[in-house]
């Protein structure tokens, strides 16, 4: 499994986008990219999957390059709310393994 | 869609005594579930995958005669933590698939078992 490196902590403003990189060097044909939110004393919370090019739903986007090494995660016009953390993993259809997350911090 | 629930939410216990956890796919079959135990300050760590009918995969490190995991049907996987003690005090987290592939993982709100 592609092991996934994302900054440890960010801060942005209500109202800004959020772009949250991760790298996963070690991608197998395989693997999607999934990312998940998870609040304090909650389970993770699927926010969106892709496997390359660009994903859209409700509540972000994420662009996966070609060489898919990459995923980044984007949270357009954040609040308050979206404080959280959030983990970028590969997923196959065995098991997915956290990494250690980015703390997202949204500052008023 | 795709609502997975575990109960208890919260359970305090004291030590030696064994706590049953349950994890339920409310509006799916689920194949396979996972297991994770999340300590303070961290990520969530794997503990065993089970899959309906058969015996757990436990992860390395994970003690299969302490934390006993039955899949007994497609909805409904148990975890058990046998003769507790205060450093098995963590927020316990299932996830249930109902497939594979592209299939993705949905999680239970988690339990947060405190021994005394």
């Amino acid at each position: 499994l592609a092991k996934t490196t994302q900054p440890v902590s960010m801060d942005s403003y209500e109202g800004q986008e959020v772009n949250i990189t991760c790298s996963h060097n070690n991608i197998a044909t395989n693997d999607y990219i999934t990312w998940y939110q998870q609040f304090p004393s909650q389970g993770p919370r699927f926010i969106i999957q892709g496997y390359k090019t660009k994903v859209t739903n409700e509540v972000a986007s994420l662009f996966i390059p070609a060489d898919r090494k990459s995923s980044t995660l984007s949270l357009p016009r954040v609040s308050l709310s979206d404080t959280a953390v959030y983990y970028c993993l590969s997923e196959r259809d065995d098991k997915i393994i956290f990494g250690k997350g980015t703390r997202l911090h949204i500052l008023p | 869609g795709a609502v997975v629930s575990q109960h208890p939410s919260r359970v305090i216990c004291k030590s030696g005594t064994s706590v049953k956890i349950e994890c339920r796919s409310l509006d799916f079959q689920a194949t396979t579930m996972f297991w994770y135990r999340q300590f303070p300050k961290q990520s969530l760590m794997l503990m065993a995958t089970s899959n309906e009918g058969s015996k757990a995969t436990y992860e390395q490190g994970v003690e299969k005669d302490k934390f006993l995991i039955n899949h007994a049907s497609l909805t409904l996987s148990t975890l058990t933590v046998t003769s507790a003690h205060p450093e098995d005090s963590s927020f316990y987290i299932c996830s249930a698939r109902s497939g594979f592939g592209a299939d993705t993982q949905y999680f239970g709100p988690g339990t947060r078992l405190t021994v005394l």
